[in-house]
């Protein structure tokens, strides 16, 4: 079976500087994978989605994602952060089972 | 373009009393439906997704059940609620013709259960 470990349980970063959030997946075979977005009290929202193809995906809010398989890794990133991405956010992965499996999450803190 | 809808936002009840939270899909056919959880501090918990109207599967043996009475709604009962099942409760749907693909996540409930 699939699964997701997100490394970093909470991230600090200061308002415009770069963050990176980490994602390792288990899977067999190629995997499907995505990251989403969670605010405070609202649902999920889908940042980007990796099938095949590139390996670095532009996603919306800025936000980008590449797939390494020799690191089993598909890490995001986003050059300059905004207030307004203070969230938690989610690594998935998928298969070919109609269900997708979810990272614990990494909250994102940012500070002015 | 499509849409989900989860009532109610919010819900207070005691433990020990019956539970139904709707989630219905608009704009989409014969979607696949999931019911999560997601606890205080935690990742999200998948408790049942259904591929069609008789088809649903339980991820976690617990006092929760699924219906899904018509092709886009989606319901999530319980005869008697346990204070642990306290929690933020979210519903999703994907299309059905790809696997893997993405899901789309409804508002959410936040129950609390007293």
């Amino acid at each position: 079976a699939q699964s997701v470990t997100q490394p970093d349980i909470h991230i600090t970063v200061s308002e415009g500087a770069s963050l990176e959030l980490r994602c390792n997946y288990s899977y067999g075979a190629t995997p499907y994978l995505f990251w989403y977005v969670q605010s405070p009290g609202q649902g999920l929202q889908l940042l980007l989605k990796y099938f095949s193809g590139d390996t670095l995906v532009q996603g919306i809010k800025g936000f980008e994602a590449e797939f390494k398989r020799s690191q089993s890794s598909f890490n995001l990133r986003k050059p300059s952060v905004h207030w307004s991405d203070a969230a938690e956010y989610f690594c998935a992965v998928g298969a070919n089972d109609y269900k997708l499996s979810f990272g614990a999450g990494t909250t994102v803190t940012v500070r002015a | 373009s499509q849409t989900i809808h989860q009532w109610p936002a919010t819900l207070v009840q005691p433990v020990g009393s019956p539970l139904s939270l709707e989630c219905t899909v608009e704009g989409t056919s014969n979607p696949n439906l999931y019911w999560y959880r997601q606890a205080a501090g935690r990742g999200l918990q998948l408790l049942f997704y259904s591929i069609g109207i008789d088809q649903i599967s339980s991820e976690v043996p617990q006092n929760l059940s699924a219906s899904r009475p018509q092709d886009r709604q989606f319901i999530l009962s319980s005869k008697k609620l346990l204070l642990s099942d306290s929690g933020f409760y979210l519903c999703a749907w994907s299309l059905t013709d790809r696997d893997g693909d993405e899901q789309y996540f409804g508002p959410g409930t936040r129950l609390t259960v007293t």
